[in-house]
């Protein structure tokens, strides 16, 4: 079945330092590839996608690239911001499956 | 635009018990999935209905079941609470089931005790 791994937190970085949350995945075919972000009491917000390999997502500063050699798809950040704390997670969607599989999340402080 | 909205917010119920959770879908979108979201962890596929028929089902016994109406809002509903049921409850809505735009909504917190 599919599955995603995902870095296990908690990860606690300083304003302005570069983040790396590592995601690798397993699955049949050829998944779309997503992180999602949940902020504190809140559901979960679509951060950036990529549909194929090699596909490179971007939103708010935040990247990933699609690499199908390695099945990762590790999110990015050159300069993080107290407003980016957060919980990340990493997701697959499998049309057959019809379903997204998530990873466990990683827990993000960015302190002042 | 009206986005995913869901209800209760919260919701308080004692083990044996039945609940009922709702949620709206995105104008437009024909497609509500379920997920459950233990503390800690990452959500987890319930179910999928697709023009008021379930179109996929995740590792979930019988005891949770759903409905979809002609406007595409959807109910869960899960009997026998047991402990273990306590989480956060999630909705997504999407135009057609194989669709990886999935729109979620805020959640619903159950607690059971």
């Amino acid at each position: 079945g599919n599955s995603v791994t995902q870095m296990e937190g908690p990860v606690t970085l300083s304003e302005e330092a570069f983040l790396t949350i590592n995601c690798t995945y397993t699955a049949t075919g050829y998944p779309s590839l997503f992180w999602y972000v949940q902020y504190p009491g809140e559901g979960l917000q679509l951060l950036l996608k990529a549909t194929k390999a090699d596909d490179k997502g971007s939103n708010k500063g935040f990247e990933a690239t699609y690499r199908k050699e390695t099945t990762s798809f590790h999110l990015e950040k050159g300069s993080v911001q107290v407003s980016d704390s957060a919980v990340y997670f990493c997701a697959l969607f499998s049309g057959s499956a019809r379903q997204l599989t998530f990873g466990s999340g990683t827990q993000l402080t960015v302190l002042p | 635009e009206t986005g995913v909205t869901q209800s209760p917010t919260h919701l308080i119920k004692t083990r044996g018990q039945q609940v009922t959770l709702r949620c709206s879908s995105q104008s437009g979108h024909n497609t509500v999935s379920w997920y459950q979201q233990a503390l800690g962890q990452g959500p987890q596929f319930i179910f999928q209905y697709y023009r008021e028929e379930e179109n996929g089902r995740g590792n979930f016994p019988p005891r949770f079941s759903g409905l979809q109406f002609p406007n595409y809002s959807s109910e869960l509903n899960v009997n026998a609470l047991e402990l273990d049921d306590s989480a956060l409850y999630l909705c997504a809505s999407s135009l057609g089931g194989d669709s990886y735009e999935q729109y979620f909504g805020p959640g619903t917190r159950l607690t059971v005790t």
